[in-house]
């Protein structure tokens, strides 16, 4: 079945410091999306990405397609108390369902 | 716009009961979408819906059933819980956009304990 591998499993960093965390997949995808979910929150839509290789910003987020639509990876500069939660991709399978997995997420730990 | 709403937000089963969560969008999506998340893990897809009337197993869909009348409406039942089925559940709807699938917007969730 599809695997959708995410890494890491939960990071911590001080206030300040950059964060990324990895989606990888086993198989080709037709798109991926981001989402963030907080503490005790549903998950909320960031961003999607369909071109290989596509780049996309927004503020200290920066998130890349892979060229081989593969990975795809979110990075976030100069990380602050407000970017604690946990992040996920989610992927559209290529085989003409309309089905969106997840993956396991990435949990991040600000210190203040 | 509400956009999507879960009822109830929180419930206590006994093994064997049976329960149906309710879920409703009103931003007219196509796609509708039923996930459960255990304590500390990621979001498991169960069913999903791609307009009314037509409906489809995802990852985990023992135990559990669902119907699609109405664009709006997309209950997921459970006939015979389960302490497995001891979760978060979250409903989620979407629209298409030029390229494939659009953003997916999530209900607050129903907490769910099966005893």
């Amino acid at each position: 079945g599809q695997q959708v591998m995410q890494i890491p499993q939960y990071q911590h960093v001080q206030e300040g410091e950059d964060f990324t965390t990895y989606c990888n997949s086993s198989t080709t995808l037709s798109n991926i999306q981001w989402y963030k979910q907080r503490p005790g929150g549903h998950p909320v839509f960031l961003i999607q990405l369909v071109k290989s290789g596509e780049v996309k910003k927004q503020k200290r987020l920066t998130f890349q397609f892979g060229e081989a639509k593969k990975n795809s990876s979110l990075h976030i500069t100069a990380t602050q108390t407000t970017d604690v939660g946990t992040y996920f991709c989610a992927v559209v399978l290529m085989d003409s369902s309309y089905k969106l997995i997840f993956g396991s997420g990435t949990r991040l730990l600000v210190r203040p | 716009n509400a956009g999507v709403t879960q009822t109830p937000k929180f419930r206590i089963l006994k093994i064997g009961q049976s329960m149906t969560l309710q879920c409703a969008q009103d931003m007219n999506h196509n796609y509708m979408y039923w996930y459960r998340q255990d304590p500390g893990m990621g979001l498991k897809l169960i069913y999903y819906s791609v307009g009314a009337g037509i409906t489809d197993k995802g990852e985990v869909p023992n135990g559990y059933n669902v119907s699609r009348s109405t664009t709006e409406d997309f209950p997921l039942r459970l006939e015979l819980a389960a302490p497995s089925q001891t979760s978060v559940y979250f409903c989620a709807s979407g629209g298409s956009l030029a390229g494939g699938f659009g953003p997916q917007y999530f209900g607050p969730g129903t907490r769910l304990l099966v005893l």
